[in-house]
This record gives structure tokens, C-alpha cells and sequence, in this order.
């Protein structure tokens, strides 16, 4: 079975244009989380979907983040107008419902804006 | 108060040495508890959940107590391949009872030596 997957694996941007970020979780996982890590720092929250509830948007940085989960399985992380201090390693994740689930990580985005 | 701390690190051990990394966390009503680990440039994975028991997984334990809201971790013997960033997290106890984020530590680096 295949695990998360996450694409582009690397972005590079100029600042001031768009990015799309995907995440394909794992089939049936209803819990999907978004993080990045910038270079030597730890794992900052972004977002967190679960099922059909209102999304956990409470680690946004900024209005030029959004994020959207279709139909419960793919989601887009887009951030508007980059500035370079969003250059950062995007993680996605995925779990099933539950406190005790093991959350599983796609290998990530390592998104560079110039 | 940040949600979950760790030692900062970061810790040079020698193989066969016994090190012991320890985390503590700020919502009382955090729900569950893991550490995961993460290779250089490579995405977490899951290495153990804890329980209020406490629970050993060959040469690695790891300890919770609720009253003082810190988790510990000891790795026994420790390897060359036990080189690696562990990280604390914590999951739930936000408003809404179906609410899973997971908050990670900031990590705590190992380099085993031979």
C-alpha cells in the first residue's frame, strides 16, 4: 500500500508568485495535518483536518496561507505572494480517527523562494 | 509556557552509553503521547506511543507521568543507527472533544560516536 505522498518533492519560486503544495494521505485516513520545518528548527502545526469537522487552522502564519481537503482525501496547501522567509521543508501527514493513531508523514516539499 | 518542551541537546554519546531525553507539556488535557524520530533530511516516524504504564520496547523505554505532565525517553545500549533527531509530541486536548492535533517538541539531536 502506498504511503503519503506529497508533490513537488522541491519548489523553487520567485518571491511574489503562488504555490500549490499537495498531499495524497493514505487511503482511508481521515485525519490529514500539515507542519513545516524550517532548516534546524522543529516542526511548526499549519492545519489539521479531520473527517467532515470544521479544519484546525489555528497554525496559519498569515492570510497568504490556505489550505482545502477535497472530498476528504486530497489536500492543497497554496501560499500566496511567497516571501522568502516561507522557504521551508512543507510536511504532510496522515492518520486514522483517534487519539492513540500513529501518524504517518509523506516525505515533504522542500520549497525554496528567491 | 510552549506547549511541549525538550532538553535542547544537543547529546555526543558513546556506543553502549544509556541516555535518557525528557520533554514536558503545558495542556493538562492532552489526550495521548509519542516520540518519534527523524533521520537527518528525511520526514518523522513513529518509534513508540507511551502509556501511563510506562512501556519498553527492547532497548527503549519510555515513561509518563500525567501529574507532572512530563514524558521521558531512554534508549539502553545505544547504537550507531540510533543517531537521530527524537521528538517529543503530544496530541489532543483542544476545544472540541474530536480535536487530534498533534504539537511536536522542537527535538533533541543524538549522535551516537564510535
Amino acid at each position: 500500500g502506498a504511503g503519503v505522498s506529497q508533490s513537488p518533492s522541491n519548489k523553487v519560486t520567485e518571491k511574489g508568485k503562488d504555490v500549490e503544495l499537495r498531499c495524497d494521505p493514505i487511503s482511508g485516513h481521515t485525519a490529514l495535518y500539515w507542519y513545516r520545518q524550517s532548516l534546524g528548527q522543529g516542526l511548526e502545526f499549519l492545519i489539521y483536518f479531520q473527517g467532515n469537522s470544521a479544519p484546525d487552522k489555528s497554525g496559519l502564519p498569515s492570510d497568504r496561507f490556505s489550505a482545502e481537503r477535497t472530498g476528504g482525501s486530497v489536500s492543497t496547501l497554496t501560499i500566496q505572494r511567497t516571501q522568502q522567509e516561507d522557504s521551508a521543508v512543507y510536511l504532510c501527514a496522515s492518520s486514522l480517527q483517534g487519539a492513540r493513531t500513529e501518524a504517518f508523514f509523506g516525505q515533504g516539499t522542500r520549497l525554496t523562494v528567491v | 509556557r510552549k506547549e511541549v518542551e525538550q532538553d535542547p541537546g544537543p547529546f555526543n554519546v558513546p556506543e553502549g552509553a544509556t541516555v535518557a531525553f525528557n520533554c514536558t507539556y503545558s495542556n493538562s488535557a492532552s489526550q495521548s503521547f509519542f516520540w518519534y524520530r527523524q533521520d537527518c533530511r528525511k520526514e518523522p516516524k513513529l518509534l513508540m506511543s507511551v502509556y501511563s504504564s510506562g512501556n519498553e520496547d527492547g532497548r527503549f523505554t519510555a515513561q509518563l507521568n500525567r501529574a507532572s505532565q512530563y514524558i521521558s525517553l531512554l534508549i539502553r545500549d545505544s547504537k550507531l543507527s540510533d543517531s537521530a533527531t527524537y521528538l517529543c509530541v503530544v496530541r489532543g486536548g483542544q476545544s472540541g472533544g474530536s480535536n487530534y492535533k498533534l504539537t511536536f517538541g522542537k527535538g533533541t539531536l543524538l549522535t551516537v560516536n564510535p
